[in-house]
Formats: C-alpha cells, structure tokens, sequence
C-alpha cells in the first residue's frame, strides 16, 4: 500500500523504559506531523518537520519526548523514562507540504502505547 | 489560540435516522481551513471534507452534507438515513491556511452508533 505505515501497532512498556515509534511517510511526502490521542479525545499536535527540519516542536509535553527524521523520510518518535501519563495512541500524518495547494494530511493507523 | 468544540460526546440513532453532529471553532487568524475527520474502531483516520473560509457554500455527497456559516463559527455535518457502517467517532479539526506546518487542532469528537 502507499499509504502512512506506522510500527510497532502496538507497545506496551513498564514504566520507566525508553520507547521508540517508527513512522514511515508516504514517499515523496514533504511535510510530517505527530500527534498523541488520548483515550476519549482527539488528537493534539506534538511536532512538525519539514524534510529533515523540525520546524515545531511546541507540543511535546515533556524533554522526555524526542523526535527525529535525519533524511526526511522516516521518522521515529522516542519517549524517554516513560511514564503512565505517556499512554495514548500516537499518529503519524504525512502530506505534500507547500507544493500542494491544500496540504491534506493522511493519517497512519497509529501506535497504541501503553505504560504499566 | 485556536479551539474546536465538539459538545456533543456521544449519539446514538437507529438506522435510516438523520443526525447532525455540531462543530463550533474559534479562531484568530482571518483564513482558515475546517475538516471532518472519521476514525472507525480501526483507529485510521479517514478525510470526509476540507472547506476553507473563503467558501461558505453547503456541500452535499451522497448521504453527507456539512453547514459551514462563518457568522456563527460553526462547522455542522449531517448524515441523513443513517447507516451501522456510519458507527464511529467523528472529529472536526481547524488548521490555518498557508502556512508551513499546519497543524490540525481537533476537537474532542462525537461518538456515534448507528443501531440496526
């Protein structure tokens, strides 16, 4: 498929331990964004790139969350020491960026994390 | 800041019933682009509709339609003659217009099961 892949589908990790997210865009897709959804809520921004730059990190809720893309395509997503407060799925979108008049996201089916 | 309101948690209909889930914004910016977004228990989130402000007109598709009236910030989707497949949550997101990394600022989302 060409659509937004994201692995593992599912973590769960005991409080304490370093996680990693791994979110593969849609090939040739300039822009990526992660965003948390907690359960019963809808999801809330974490970071943005744009190739290789992260040009917003303002929703990270913590330095324990790190975000990174080194060749502006796959993108992990690591939290540090995580804590039970870190469970939620977390989504990965791609989409064209400024070279497309609309910049729709596609959304991957998520990663749900959960933290014992 | 931008925010979406979703007020209503959760609906329930019977199948071929017509239902109207709300969606009130706010924002500063004076462009702007509104969506709907459906997310099935598979947890993907699938793209309904991107209206931009400039564009008040209703649109129909098929069995949806959305109510967009800037004068009241509102961002309304209709399903008439509901369906079990319509089952799902409902998000209605807000992103500027034009910007590098727009990010999406949903609201909380609208639960709704269809009954057979």
């Amino acid at each position: 498929g060409a659509g937004v892949s994201q692995s593992p589908r599912y973590k769960v990790a005991k409080r304490g331990q370093d996680v990693a997210l791994r979110c593969d865009p849609i090939s040739g897709h300039v822009s990526l964004f992660w965003y948390q959804q907690a359960l019963g809520q809808g999801p809330e921004f974490l970071t943005y790139f744009q190739n290789e730059a992260q040009l917003d990190k303002s929703g990270l809720p913590s330095d324990r969350f790190f975000a990174e893309r080194p060749e502006g395509s796959v993108s992990t997503l690591k939290i540090q020491r995580t804590q039970q407060e870190d469970s939620a799925v977390y989504l990965c979108a791609s989409s064209l960026g400024d070279f497309s008049p609309y910049n729709e996201q596609f959304f991957g089916p998520g990663t749900r994390l959960t933290v014992l | 800041a931008q925010k979406v309101t979703q007020a209503q948690t959760e609906i329930s209909v019977v199948e071929k019933e017509d239902v109207t889930l709300d969606c009130v914004y706010e924002t500063r910016d004076t462009t702007y682009y509104l969506f709907w977004y459906k997310q099935p228990p598979s947890g993907e989130l699938v793209f309904l509709i991107r209206r931009n402000s400039f564009d008040e007109q209703n649109e129909i598709s098929g069995r949806y339609s959305w109510n967009f009236q800037k004068s009241t910030s509102s961002f309304n989707f209709t399903i008439t003659a509901s369906q079990v497949v319509d089952s799902a949550v409902y998000f209605c997101a807000l992103s500027p217009l034009g910007n590098a990394g727009n990010m999406l600022t949903f609201g909380g989302g609208t639960r709704l099961m269809v009954k057979p």
